[in-house]
């Protein structure tokens, strides 16, 4: 079975634009999440995603939107890039919503804003 | 807000040898989940282990272990005959059981540990 996947892998924008990362699911998970994390530091939480809708928000600025789909899939959408928003995002999928089920990441996509 | 701290930037071990990670916490809250997250050089992160704070045995996997000392708030992982393969970023994690509202389904990460294991 494919694991969590994301696209795409590595990224370069230039401040000021649009962004748009993408995340497929474990088959059979309906929960998504989103991770922020700046070189040499731990993942910060930005949004869960559980049955198309938002459960969770991390503490991040509103140029930050995401959606899930029918299909489970996630998009991850950064407006109005800032040099500060470069990071490695990571997406986590899980069956469900249960504190203890556990995350699955994906390998991330590398964001570089020049 | 719960914090999660890991005070070793950097830890080093001989293959074969055992090293012990640090972390410690802080939550007001008596039920949550603690975790251990490994990151390699590929970036994609794997989960080692995890811990039911209501559970007092340490929970174990193969080589690695926890010793989980809630009062003290510390989260401490050992790893047992070091292998080439551990070297890695470790991340310790909180999660709240009874999370609502925007920390809905939020792991809470820790700066993380580089572990680098000798030949």
């Amino acid at each position: 079975d494919a694991g969590v996947t994301q696209s795409p892998t590595h990224l370069i924008k230039t401040r000021g634009q649009h962004v748009t990362l993408r995340c497929s699911p474990i088959s059979g998970h309906k929960s998504v999440s989103w991770y922020q994390q700046v070189l040499g530091q731990g993942p910060q939480f930005i949004f869960q995603y559980y049955e198309k809708e938002e459960r969770g928000r991390g503490n991040f600025p509103d140029r930050f939107s995401a959606r899930q789909f029918p299909n489970y899939s996630s998009e991850l959408n950064v407006n109005a890039l800032l040099l500060g928003d470069s990071a490695l995002y990571l997406c986590a999928s899980s069956l469900v919503t249960d504190s203890y089920t556990e995350a699955f990441f994906g390998q991330g996509t590398r964001l570089t804003v020049v | 807000a719960q914090t999660v701290t890991q005070s070793q930037p950097e830890m080093s071990v001989q293959e074969a040898e055992t090293v012990t990670l640090s972390c410690t916490y802080d939550t007001s809250e008596s039920d949550y989940y603690l975790f251990w997250y490994k990151q390699p050089p590929s970036r994609q992160m794997i989960l080692v282990i995890r811990q039911e704070a209501y559970k007092q045995q340490n929970a174990t996997e193969n080589r690695f272990s926890v010793n989980f000392q809630k009062a003290a708030k510390s989260f401490s992982l050992k790893i047992s005959d070091s292998q080439l393969g551990d070297a890695a970023m470790y991340f310790c994690a909180y999660r709240s059981v009874h999370a609502g509202g925007t920390s809905y389904g939020k792991l809470t990460f820790g700066q993380g540990t580089i572990l680098t294991v000798h030949p």
